[in-house]
């Protein structure tokens, strides 16, 4: 079983549609909890951590349940330069070094 | 603003040849990772450094090694490609401490070996 599990996708929607990701991880350990967003054939960058209480930014909110183990982003009316992929990516301590574990991603295409 | 460079966006090797792959952070941090994607697999982590000369091994490091002689760079290193290696090299840096969530990645460098 992956540590970190994501639907691919595609996630295909129209601009101004609310879409939702999910992750689920294995490692009840797990300490923190985060969103990356991957442009076509760029690099990761961080979009926003994931806390306990669920977070905002903007048209963007992160939800954690820890008892379930899962994960969610839910993207507010979409524009189209949200397309990405997005990665659920977890930080696990393991032999004394804390790590980051990453989803494979879910890709997002919003269409005109 | 952070930046991390690599030494090469796009690489073609041959089978049996020695690969260095350098990464070059300029903001001081501590710890540096070395990561490859593939399609399917996701990031996965080949080995990370959290001081010069110190290394770790990640999930991955068979067929690759590492150095860090100096703060800034993180250098990968396959002694002799195989196909298999044929993937895109993301190196990351973070400090010490603090947002260590915020990995900052180089463009990535994109290794063909035939």
């Amino acid at each position: 079983r992956k540590e970190v599990e994501q639907d691919p996708g595609p996630f295909n929607v129209p601009e101004g549609a609310t879409v939702a990701f999910n992750c689920t991880y294995s490692n009840s350990a797990s300490q923190s909890f985060f969103w990356y967003r991957q442009d076509c054939r760029k690099e990761p960058k961080l979009l926003m951590s994931v806390y306990s209480s669920g977070n905002e930014d903007g048209r963007f909110t992160a939800q954690l349940n820890r008892a379930s183990q899962y994960i969610s982003l839910l993207i507010r009316d979409s524009k189209l330069s949200d397309s990405a992929t997005y990665l659920c990516v977890v930080n696990t301590k393991n032999t004394g070094f804390q790590k980051l574990v990453f989803g494979t991603g879910t890709r997002l295409l919003v269409s005109p | 603003d952070v930046k991390v460079t690599q030494s090469s966006r796009y690489l073609v090797k041959r089978t049996g040849e020695k690969v260095f792959l350098e990464c070059v952070q300029d903001m001081d941090h501590e710890n540096m990772f070395w990561y490859r994607q593939d399609p399917g697999l996701g990031l996965r982590l080949i080995y990370f450094s959290y001081d010069v000369k110190m290394k770790e091994k990640g999930d991955i490091p068979e067929g690759y090694s590492v150095s860090r002689e100096k703060k800034e760079r993180f250098s990968l290193i396959l002694e002799s490609a195989s196909t298999n290696q044929t993937s895109m090299y993301l190196c990351a840096s973070t400090q010490t401490g603090g947002k260590q969530e915020t990995q900052y990645f180089g463009p990535g460098t994109r290794l063909l070996v035939l």
